[in-house]
């Protein structure tokens, strides 16, 4: 199958961590990424991770993928009130000649002061 | 600056009527992508275009049609036929050698049926 699940809403107060979770179907997907969406937006990557990987850190960004449980969560430290969005996940199939991105339905993440 | 480009941001169209999106791409990309965007249901793929002169239809293509007549335009035209066509309608591309960097997005287009 080709669903990418999310929950749809997570709250938190400024200066907690967010964890934002993803569950993915197609255990041979090559990378996986995050996006953010603001609102009236276009989407931006941030960050990805390759599948031989089980976690990245970058800056208060850090990735986990358990390929296991096909399951890919996005932490954010200290978390402030710009980091209010719409996060998605996505994956990339294999044998991936048309490149295409399979996306989750998207967390809305919302910072509360 | 390289990027994608969406027009117009907002478009009203009326019932019967055909309307054409504008996505503009100057980042050299081969592939150009159309998603439509509902609440609660993410991202959902309508049309993409790996070449010029080419493209496959996505998911959820019945109302829609698009050309690739040139590598950095790819529009697409929501036609009467499409029975529910209010929705944020979002363009990407990408260098098909190096999808790992994922797609670049425009900064989408809202279509209201009025």
């Amino acid at each position: 199958g080709e669903d990418v699940e999310q929950s749809l809403f997570l709250s938190v107060r400024e200066g907690d961590s967010s964890v934002i979770n993803c569950t993915y179907t197609d255990s041979s997907s090559t990378y996986l990424y995050w996006y953010k969406q603001e609102p009236g937006a276009g989407l931006q990557l941030l960050t990805y991770i390759f599948s031989n990987m089980d976690m990245k850190q970058d800056q208060r960004l850090t990735v986990l993928l358990n390929k296991k449980d096909k399951h890919l969560s996005l932490r954010i430290a200290d978390t402030q009130t710009g980091d209010s969005a719409i996060y998605f996940c996505a994956e990339t199939p294999p044998g991936g000649a048309t490149n295409k991105l399979i996306f989750g339905t998207g967390t809305l993440l919302a910072v509360q002061p | 600056d390289g990027g994608i480009t969406q027009s117009p941001k907002y478009l009203f169209r009326k019932e019967g009527q055909n309307v054409t999106l504008s996505c503009e791409q100057n980042l050299n990309h081969d592939a150009m992508y159309w998603y439509r965007q509902d609440p609660g249901q993410g991202l959902r793929l309508i049309y993409y275009s790996q070449i010029v002169n080419d493209f496959q239809k996505g998911d959820i293509a019945e109302g829609y049609s698009v050309s690739r007549e040139k590598k950095e335009s790819f529009p697409l035209t929501v036609t009467s036929a499409q029975k529910n066509p209010t929705a944020f309608y979002l363009c990407a591309s990408t260098d098909r050698g190096r999808t790992v960097y994922g797609y670049t997005f425009g900064s989408g287009t809202r279509l209201t049926v009025v």
